[in-house]
């Protein structure tokens, strides 16, 4: 399978604690994105990549939050200190660049619960 | 800000019945109009799309017209089956902020035997 995947699949921790999420984009794919899922809501955009430079970043993305995609091919997502606030499913997706009429291509998810 | 509006759920439906799934928008600007499903289980998928006003996408016995005058993007599907069970969201793509998808807060549809 070729898609995008997502690693963990569920995380549960404590507050106070750091976990880490790992996505693995389409690989000819140049732009990664990263979303967040609460219950009963659409995905909120976090932050999208352009190869491995991160060109956007939403209020959503607090500080105790940071992405990476070093050789512009997978992401993380940390998030340091978690709050229960921080429960939800965190999506990732791919896309090429340049074309603003395509489709995103999302992964599977990893839900986040904090106890 | 860019937006998207569309029907609260649940909707619970019998086999064969009628969907329709309102959306409207919000946005400068034309932009791409999306509809996504995600069934149980699964990640976020592409249903259809239309990308210029009076476009019509359909895909899997669905449809959506964009409807610039009434910034509508409206789901319909003729007759519907079990297997059709899901959330879906409306969701828009920008001209100008093109790397994000804004998505609505989804309608979770429910089809019975």
């Amino acid at each position: 399978d070729t898609g995008v995947s997502q690693d963990p699949r569920h995380k549960i921790t404590k507050r106070g604690q750091n976990v880490t999420f790992r996505c693995d984009p389409i690989s000819e794919h140049n732009r990664l994105y990263w979303y967040r899922q609460t219950l009963g809501q659409g995905p909120e955009f976090l932050t999208y990549f352009q190869n491995e430079a991160q060109l956007e970043k939403s209020r959503l993305l607090s500080d105790r939050f940071s992405a990476e995609r070093p050789k512009g091919s997978f992401s993380t997502l940390e998030i340091q200190r978690t709050e229960q606030g921080d429960s939800a499913m965190y999506l990732c997706a791919s896309s090429p660049s340049g074309v603003r009429t395509g489709e995103l291509f999302f992964g599977e998810g990893s839900r986040l619960t904090v106890l | 800000g860019d937006s998207v509006t569309q029907m609260e759920g649940p909707v619970t439906l019998s086999e064969e019945a009628f969907l329709t799934i309102n959306c409207t928008y919000t946005a400068t600007g034309y932009p791409s109009l999306f509809w996504y499903v995600q069934y149980p289980g699964e990640g976020l998928q592409l249903l259809l799309k239309a990308t210029k006003a009076d476009d019509k996408g359909s895909n899997k016995g669905f449809e959506a017209t964009y409807r610039k005058e009434t910034t509508s993007f409206h789901l319909e599907k003729g007759s519907v089956q079990v297997s059709d069970s899901a959330v879906y969201f409306c969701a828009l793509r920008a001209l100008l902020n093109d790397y994000k998808l804004s998505f609505g807060a989804g309608t979770t549809v429910t089809v019975r035997a």
